[in-house]
């Protein structure tokens, strides 16, 4: 079946302006995850859903940053007023549940963010 | 400071060598360990993975894994490499009370015919 996608695959914007990446996870899968990939700082988590609720947003970097999931599908990674270190790869991962830590994350392709 | 160690940034191995990759932790408490795979190009994907039971665990492509506990570690392991294994590969845990996987920072291995 279709595994997770992301879209745009490429974001070049300039400073200060806003960007939107999206997800599309797994169909079926109840849990979304949004993780950043950086020279400077490795795999770092960003926020998590359980549906549409977000127990854990404590890896948002600044209150720039900000998602949203709505009917337990798609879900939207907002950046405002972009700044040069926002430059990453952002991916998405979804899995099928949640609880324990012990479910399988699936990964996504990942939206790589430029900002000039 | 809590985190996850990888000590090799970069291996480089050829053809039919053997492999093993560190990784240690620093959390307390009950984790759950992973080992993930991105191959040039390609998405993360789970190579293995421990929750309990039978410390040493089988993954795909026959890659193996060995949980440790009184060394806090859970190293990577393959006995004849491949050029295809050429990869980043990131070991990450969950601790048990929550679903975000904290990463490791990768090692990249690169292998030659």
């Amino acid at each position: 079946g279709a595994g997770v996608s992301q879209s745009p695959s490429n974001k070049v914007t300039e400073k200060g302006k806003d960007v939107e990446l999206r997800c599309d996870p797994i169909s079926g899968h109840t849990a979304l995850y949004w993780y950043r990939q950086s020279l400077g700082q490795g795999l770092e988590f960003l926020i998590y859903f359980q549906g549409n609720s977000a127990p854990d947003k404590s890896g948002l970097p600044s209150d720039r940053f900000s998602a949203e999931r709505t009917g337990g599908s798609v879900s939207t990674l907002t950046i405002q007023r972009t700044q040069q270190e926002d430059s990453a790869v952002y991916l998405c991962a979804s899995s099928f549940g949640y609880g324990r830590g012990q479910y399988e994350q699936y990964f996504g392709p990942g939206t790589r963010l430029t900002v000039t | 400071a809590q985190s996850v160690s990888q000590h090799n940034h970069h291996v480089i191995l050829s053809e039919a060598a053997s492999l093993e990759l560190g990784c240690n932790y620093s959390y307390g408490g009950t984790v759950n360990l992973f080992w993930y795979v991105q191959y040039p190009g390609q998405h993360l994907q789970l190579l293995l993975k421990y929750f309990s039971g039978d410390p040493l665990v089988k993954g795909i492509k026959g890659f193996e894994a060995e949980f440790i506990k009184s060394k806090v570690s859970f190293n990577l392991r393959k006995p004849s490499v491949q050029w295809s294994d050429t990869a980043e590969y990131f070991c990450a845990v969950t601790l048990h009370n929550t679903d975000k996987l904290i990463f490791g920072t990768g090692t990249r291995l690169q292998v030659f015919p």
